[in-house]
């Protein structure tokens, strides 16, 4: 597509479920980022991609939260068990990741809400 | 340990005035820097960026200036317009090392008619 899709837009879940929250970077894009950002507050960066490689997950807030690239595309950012603080709009970001001009193309979000 | 701080949460400035919104990093070794506008419901959207070389970069109504000896960066909107109302987000990464971005908190600009 032209640019990065993120899906569903919106999740409502109870407490204590699993969710998982999709993206599809721009094709082409090998640097791929998950944020989060909750009511009131900034981007807090998750983890990021290079390619299906993960070298930066000092952002994931716990054991619960997880993610995945495959085929250096799409990726797949889970949360298990979730709870309150969760809830927050995740969003999704890619880059040509050349390390010279990068910049990030951001998703629309996913809005999560844990009731 | 934030390393890229905006500490104006908000700011408002009157249609047609300058807009002036700031931006502090300490880390030394972050060598580019962005700005980017996000709209609610929406994704945040590339606005400018600066290299480390420069101190100036224009386009159009918006110019980015960057003081490295202060690790201070601005952005300048003039004339400001309604449309301008958003949220700003400054943004900076150390490109010598990895790929990743760390951005600020946001000053959310509101301009008044």
């Amino acid at each position: 597509g032209a640019g990065v899709s993120q899906s569903p837009s919106n999740k409502v879940t109870e407490k204590g479920k699993d969710v998982e929250l999709r993206c599809d970077p721009i094709s082409g894009h090998t640097a791929l980022y998950w944020y989060r950002q909750s009511l009131g507050q900034g981007l807090e960066f998750l983890i990021y991609f290079q390619g299906n490689s993960a070298p930066d997950k000092s952002g994931l807030p716990s054991d619960r939260f997880s993610a995945e690239r495959t085929g250096g595309s799409v990726s797949t950012l889970t949360i298990q068990r979730t709870q309150q603080e969760d809830s927050a709009v995740y969003l999704c970001a890619s880059s040509l990741g050349t390390n010279l001009i990068n910049i990030q193309y951001f998703g629309a979000g996913t809005r999560l809400s844990v009731l | 340990d934030q390393q890229v701080k905006q500490n104006s949460p908000s700011l408002s400035v009157q249609e047609g005035r300058i807009s002036i919104l700031n931006c502090d990093y300490t880390n030394s070794m972050f060598d580019y820097f962005l700005w980017y506008k996000k709209y609610p419901a929406e994704g945040p959207t590339f606005l400018i960026s600066i290299s480390s070389i420069k101190d100036k970069n224009e386009d159009g109504r918006f110019t980015v200036f960057l003081n490295k000896s202060a690790k201070h960066l601005s952005l300048h909107i003039v004339p400001s317009q309604p449309g301008d109302s958003a949220v700003y987000f400054c943004a900076a990464s150390a490109r010598n090392r990895d790929d990743k971005i760390i951005f600020g908190k946001g000053t959310r600009l509101h301009i008044l008619p």
